[in-house]
């Protein structure tokens, strides 16, 4: 069965600060990853996706993933971090050929100035 | 254009009672996905429709649990004799088409609350 771990709960980094939040994955081949982010108020918005090719994917609002398949991961980055980018985020994977999402736990962030 | 809208966006009920939860997917789109997020745990997918026919059905947790889906739009998920754990928020995603790769586009969710 395919599971999602995001080992951080919260995260607090500073207004102008790079960003990387961590994402695992179990599944026995590559699965389609997503990030999506939820703000307060508003519903879950896709920020980026990977389903092959280049390992580096940019997505909306700045940010960017990197998959590495020796380590399961699929970790989301951003060089320098906004007071508007306080929200959770949610790494999810999809079966090739399958049709829903495994989320993981979310990881919410707060942006200090 | 209108996203996926879904009501009410809360709903306070009592142990016991049945409720219903409804989803307005986005026009043209043929998947309707539910899940639900309970406090402190990730989104836990419920069941996915195509059209009107549900061939996924997986993650509904228990028999209390229903969904339907008509003239492959509104989708109503209903919960009966509601348990204090169906607490959540119920989130519903529509898509063009029911492939995984499709972007999922979420509604605002519904907060149920089970007193």
């Amino acid at each position: 069965a395919q599971s999602v771990t995001q080992p951080d709960i919260h995260i607090t980094v500073s207004e102008g600060a790079s960003l990387e939040l961590r994402c695992n994955y179990s599944y026995g081949a590559t699965p389609y990853l997503f990030w999506y982010v939820q703000s307060p108020g508003q519903g879950l918005q896709l920020l980026l996706k990977y389903f092959s090719g280049d390992t580096l994917v940019q997505g909306i609002k700045g940010f960017e993933a990197e998959f590495k398949r020796s380590q399961s991961s699929f970790n989301l980055r951003k060089p320098s971090v906004h007071w508007s980018d306080a929200a959770e985020y949610c790494c999810a994977v999809g079966a090739v050929n399958g049709n829903k999402l495994v989320f993981g736990a979310g990881t919410i962030l707060r942006v200090k100035s | 254009g209108a996203g996926v809208s879904q009501s009410p966006s809360n709903k306070v009920t009592e142990k016991g009672k049945d409720v219903e939860l409804r989803c307005d997917p986005i026009s043209g789109h043929t998947a309707l996905y539910w899940y639900r997020q309970s406090l402190g745990q990730g989104l836990e997918f419920l069941i996915y429709f195509q059209g009107n026919s549900a061939p996924d059905k997986s993650g509904l947790p228990s028999d209390r649990f229903s969904a339907e889906r008509t003239g492959g739009s509104v989708s109503t998920l209903t919960i009966q004799r509601t348990q204090q754990e169906d607490s959540a928020v119920y989130l519903c995603a529509s898509s063009l088409w029911g492939a995984v790769q499709e972007t999922q586009y979420f509604g605002p969710g519904t907060r149920l609350l089970v007193l």
